[in-house]
């Protein structure tokens, strides 16, 4: 079975500092993973994603992730908070089963601080 | 090319009522995937089908809670006698075929039920 866990459900940064959102995951098949952001009474938008190939992947708005299988961590960050990254983010893993369903951690909300 | 689509995206019932959400895929797209949000949770996998398939229905309640994706026309997420613990959001997801991981996540539809 697969799952996900978000580490710190709320964090807090300054404007301009980094960004480090973590995320592991448990996976017994190769995994395909994702983080959507969500802002305020919206749906997810994604972020970035991960399934073959180069394991540090470029999202939108700044943010990046690191595929790391010996650890099996998926961590996200942005070099540079901006006010606008304040949201509720989501690390997913999605396997195949013969379609794709997919499996959320519980979200980080991140804070960004003046 | 619109985006997933759900209606209505806000909906409030009484105890005991019944409650139809409805989900539009991106055109193009045969799969559809149920997710229900509840307050401060993350998403969680309900159901999957294709158009009049059921694939993985794992994720939904056994009793109460219904889906269809007919051949022609949107899918629906039927929710009967609601009561209050069924207040959520709930998004749909779209996905072109069974190859892809990536979905398509609609705006959601909250419904709060009296």
């Amino acid at each position: 079975a697969q799952s996900v866990t978000q580490l710190g459900s709320h964090v807090s940064v300054s404007e301009g500092a980094l960004v480090l959102l973590r995320c592991n995951y448990s996976s017994s098949v190769p995994p395909y993973l994702f983080w959507y952001v969500q802002y305020p009474n919206q749906g997810l938008q994604l972020l970035l994603k991960y399934t073959t190939g180069a394991t540090l992947v470029k999202g939108i708005n700044g943010f990046e992730a690191e595929f790391k299988k010996s650890e099996t961590s998926f961590h996200l960050t942005k070099p540079s908070a901006h006010m606008s990254d304040a949201a509720e983010y989501f690390c997913a893993v999605s396997v195949d089963t013969g379609g794709f369903k997919t499996i959320f951690g519980a979200g980080t909300r991140l804070f960004v601080k003046a | 090319n619109a985006g997933v689509m759900q209606n209505p995206r806000h909906l409030v019932r009484r105890r005991g009522q019944e409650a139809r959400l409805r989900c539009s895929p991106m055109k193009g797209h045969s799969h559809v995937y149920w997710y229900r949000q509840l307050p401060e949770e993350g998403l969680k996998f309900m159901v999957y089908l294709q158009k009049e398939n059921i694939i993985d229905e794992s994720g939904m309640p056994k009793e109460r809670f219904s889906a269809e994706f007919p051949k022609e026309g949107p899918s629906i997420l039927r929710i009967q006698q609601v009561v209050r613990g069924d207040s959520a959001a709930y998004f749909c997801a779209s996905s072109p075929d069974s190859r892809r991981a990536e979905q398509f996540f609609g705006p959601g539809t909250r419904l709060t039920v009296l």
